[in-house]
């Protein structure tokens, strides 16, 4: 009940193209959902994320959609470029003093031009 | 800006020493974690710390580890007798408030020979 599910495990999208990573989650008091970008060798990087009290947010060309009904929320880069290529974790976490973060397996995004 | 540190940024060790990872958190967050991630997986949470005590821990985190914050700005992932399995990149985080945005750091690749 604590997994969070991401698909597709890698991803290969034209430049200009939209990028769109899914993930689904199963316990209901996961109450929080960032992004995190990852570059090879380095740490991830909080993207975006969102709360369950609104359905879409977005910053620049990242999208996070949020169907709390269907417990599933995607991840979607417009306009992808080259500079995007990385691989991005989503994550879940819910309320409680220093709540952890569990991350969906990751996908492997390609931008080729 | 602000940003979480940690040293070495690689570690060579053999089966059975003690290696001690060094993290310094964002200077005014409160809410500190260690995670792991070996190679080509997902990132999996150890333990999260709060007001100089553990908060929650994995069943990865058995009796081999332990955490200490030493000093106002420092703190520590200490693995007492380490095993091959143990290879890995182990991330240091931070978070203001203890729920929402967690940073991370850039990571230690922890090799166990």
């Amino acid at each position: 009940q604590q997994q969070v599910k991401q698909s597709p495990q890698s991803l290969i999208v034209q430049k200009g193209g939209i990028s769109i990573i899914n993930c689904a989650y199963e316990n209901t008091a996961f109450d929080y959902f960032p992004w995190y970008q990852q570059f090879p060798g380095k740490g991830p990087a909080l993207l975006i994320a969102i709360r369950p009290d609104v359905s879409e947010k977005k910053e620049g060309r990242f999208t996070i959609s949020f169907n709390k009904s269907a417990k599933q929320f995607s991840l979607h880069i417009m306009d992808s470029q080259p500079g995007d290529s990385a691989t991005y974790f989503c994550a879940a976490s819910g309320t409680g003093t220093a709540s952890k973060l569990t991350f969906g397996t990751g996908t492997r995004l390609q931008v080729t031009l | 800006e602000p940003e979480v540190t940690q040293t070495p940024s690689h570690q060579v060790t053999q089966m059975g020493q003690e290696v001690i990872l060094r993290c310094v958190p964002i200077s005014n967050h409160l809410y500190f974690y260690w995670y792991r991630q070996i190679l080509g997986q997902k990132v999996e949470f150890l333990v999260s710390f709060y007001n100089n005590e553990i908060s929650e821990k994995s069943e990865i985190f058995d009796d081999q580890f332990s955490v200490e914050r030493p000093d106002g700005s420092n703190f520590t992932l200490k693995i007492r007798s380490t095993k091959l399995e143990d290879s890995a990149m182990y991330f240091c985080a931070s978070s203001i408030q203890g729920v929402g945005e967690q940073y991370f750091g850039p990571g230690t690749r922890l090799t166990v020979t």
